[in-house]
């Protein structure tokens, strides 16, 4: 139990539909990330959000959208997705920028299959 | 976004043996270097960070080391046992954000 949570933990959508990963974190952290692990690629940085701001933004595509309400949830909206987007998609905490020393605590992961 | 490489890519060791893998990363614009061990199922779990040159981390039988002028870092395991078996990642900081290698996958047998 790492105090992150996410849900759902495996999704299956169709490429018309809108569907949102969800993460919370109960650590008390001021730091969110999302990160996509594709196969055999290495886990790719998505969106940094800190204090609700997002601060990265790693070139995403727009139909992956967003959503920091507070320090301690962190959504992910999908809406017209591609096939190639099927991969495993992580959240994460810390307890601030990983610039520094602060280690990510990460939740199990959402499993999507685009079909 | 930094280039990492780890080497080997996968690992197979019989119980009791010693192993050691490899991260390289550019050394310029260094903020601190991670550790992480990812188990199938499970949460990626971080085990080290690291800043200085030189740094030496240990955790049980776990233990890193850490060159930053040569934009390298090395992960030992001795004595490794099956619940060792784990992909292990590296991730330098490069000031915004960790970016992670594509791990070493090691697997430990009886």
């Amino acid at each position: 139990e790492t105090g992150v949570t996410q849900t759902p933990r495996h999704l299956v959508m169709g490429m018309t539909n809108k569907k949102s990963l969800k993460c919370e974190q109960h650590l008390g952290h001021n730091a969110m990330y999302w990160y996509k692990q594709s196969a055999k690629k290495p886990l790719e940085l998505m969106f940094v959000y800190n204090f609700k701001e997002q601060t990265e933004n790693n070139s995403v595509p727009s139909r992956f959208s967003p959503e920091c309400p507070n320090s301690s949830h962190l959504f992910l909206h999908l809406h017209t997705l591609q096939p190639e987007d099927s991969a495993l998609y992580l959240c994460a905490s810390s307890q601030e920028r990983a610039r520094y020393t602060g280690e990510l605590f990460f939740g199990e992961g959402s499993r999507l299959t685009v079909l | 976004i930094l280039n990492v490489e780890q080497s080997p890519q996968s690992l197979h060791v019989q119980e009791g043996d010693s192993t050691n893998f490899t991260c390289s990363f550019p050394s310029s614009n260094f903020y601190a270097l991670h550790w992480y061990r990812w188990e199938t199922a499970k949460s990626p779990e971080a085990l080290f960070v690291m800043t200085l040159n030189g740094d030496e981390k240990k955790k049980g039988r776990i233990s890193a080391t850490l060159n930053t002028k040569e934009g390298y870092s090395y992960l030992y395991i001795k004595g490794s046992q099956p619940e060792d078996s784990a992909t292990y990642l590296c991730a330098p900081s490069s000031g915004y954000a960790l970016n992670f290698g594509k791990g070493t996958s090691l697997l430990v047998t009886p």
